[in-house]
């Protein structure tokens, strides 16, 4: 089976705009979760969806949202970019309530 | 914030020894998940660990979930070079409403003794 895959896996961003990552989970699961990572926070949960449905959140402002297609696909949009949105965003899918498989990141720089 | 507590934040292996390192927790978990990431990837699943006091290995990594569902250690024997990497401890809450939220520990990153 083919990982998580996600897109882009650079992405340079200005403060104010807006960006839109994507992540492929592994087929047949239907859990993806997303997790910003930086040096000083570490990795920190966003949100999750199952089925379409958001099913849990982190805390994280309203700026950040998410939506998970019918074909399980997933994306989280950053709106109003801030420079502390600097980090690289991971995506991880899972099959049920167990181990998550990570894809390889999406590295946001804003300036 | 986090609120594993992963120890040692960072060491030194020299090729052929035994290392560990292990996360507490002040609160229960029904799953602990090990990882280890590289730079510039994502984190990669080690092992996986569902019941109290259960010891897993995959290779030369050993892993057990603590009997007090508050702990866990990872341990890797006969390091070599390859090892090098981040090491994250990661649990996931016994309440159901929690869905797959992971709680990460602050990582254990593994060097090389020059």
């Amino acid at each position: 089976k083919a990982g998580v895959t996600q897109t882009p896996r650079y992405l340079i961003k200005t403060r104010g705009q807006q960006v839109t990552l994507s992540c492929s989970p592994i087929s047949g699961h239907r859990s993806v979760s997303w997790y910003q990572q930086t040096p000083g926070q570490g990795l920190q949960f966003l949100f999750e969806y199952f089925s379409e449905t958001q099913r849990n959140k982190g805390n994280f402002p309203g700026r950040f949202s998410g939506r998970q297609f019918s074909n399980s696909r997933s994306e989280m949009n950053v709106s109003t970019l801030e420079l502390g949105d600097s980090a690289l965003y991971l995506c991880a899918s899972s099959s049920g309530r167990m181990e998550q498989y990570f894809g390889p990141g999406t590295r946001l720089t804003v300036t | 914030g986090q609120q594993l507590n992963q120890s040692p934040q960072s060491m030194f292996i020299q090729e052929g020894e035994d290392v560990s390192m292990n996360c507490t927790s002040s609160s229960i978990f029904n799953t602990w998940l090990w990882y280890k990431q590289e730079p510039g990837e994502g984190p990669v699943l080690l092992i996986a660990l569902y019941k109290a006091g259960e010891l897993t290995s995959n290779g030369r990594l050993t892993a057990q979930f603590g009997i007090t569902r508050k702990d866990s250690f990872l341990n890797i024997s006969a390091s070599i070079p390859s090892d090098v990497g981040i090491y994250f401890c990661a649990g996931l809450p016994m309440i159901k409403a929690a869905g797959n939220k992971l709680t990460f520990g602050g990582g254990t990153r593994v060097l090389v003794k020059p």
